[in-house]
């Protein structure tokens, strides 16, 4: 089955730290960029980050730059968001999500989402 | 802030024809895409380089534009569609990054 699923949120202090996982089946998740996006309570969606497929050219939104850091386990078919100095406005639910398409892409794959409180 | 511009809310009767509007200079060059977005689900793709349908989403859904505008169209809006619906194109400072508009939350009354 072709899916996302990511993991890992909860609640945490702010100036903490939180791993999210991001585990693709079904395809092969090297071929495709995939994105970070989150959606603070009652908000739209916020592009956090991406992996594009080589793996080095990592990019962030300018909110998280420097304390939020994205990486992949090839063998495990998982990407990660590591979390760093979190700040209550990063209470949000975070998804992953698959690019498809050339230079008109999209996103056609999402998961469920993994929720991340900031709060003391 | 969102480069891709979107009217907070509209709603449509029943069974009639809603048209969502996005507007953003990066329309001019990049082709958009809508997600329609459930409470307490994730968003899920409707059309895709501006008129395109995924396979099993309704042909009540249609997509267009020109310039620095795009619409989704709902024709015979369904109660199901009530949804917030997002924009969504490539950010014209990186091609890597997504640009998504501020989304609309549809009421079908």
């Amino acid at each position: 089955q072709v899916q996302l699923v990511e993991s890992g949120g909860g609640v945490v202090q702010p100036g903490g730290s939180l791993t999210l996982s991001c585990a693709a089946s079904g395809f092969t998740f090297t071929s495709f960029p995939i994105h970070w996006v989150r959606q603070a309570p009652g908000k739209g969606l916020e592009w956090v980050a991406v992996m594009p497929t080589d793996g080095i050219n990592t990019d962030y939104a300018d909110s998280v730059k420097g304390r939020f850091t994205i990486s992949r386990d090839t063998s495990k078919n998982t990407l990660y968001l590591h979390l760093n100095n979190l700040r209550p406005e990063d209470t949000a639910v975070y998804y992953c999500a698959r690019v498809r398409g050339g230079s008109d892409w999209f996103l056609d794959l999402w998961g469920r989402g993994t929720r991340v409180s900031v709060s003391s | 802030s969102s480069e891709l511009t979107q009217d907070p809310a509209v709603s449509v009767a029943l069974g009639q024809t809603v048209k969502i509007t996005c507007q953003g200079d990066s329309l001019r060059y990049y082709y958009v895409s809508w997600y329609q977005q459930k409470p307490g689900q994730a968003p899920v793709l409707v059309i895709y380089g501006k008129t395109n349908r995924p396979s099993g989403i309704p042909d009540r859904f249609s997509g267009s534009g020109s310039g620095s505008t795009a619409s989704l169209t709902i024709t015979g809006a369904q109660a199901e569609d009530e949804a917030d619906y997002y924009c969504q194109s490539r950010d014209r400072t990186s091609n890597q990054r997504v640009a998504f508009g501020g989304g609309t939350k549809l009421t079908v009354l």
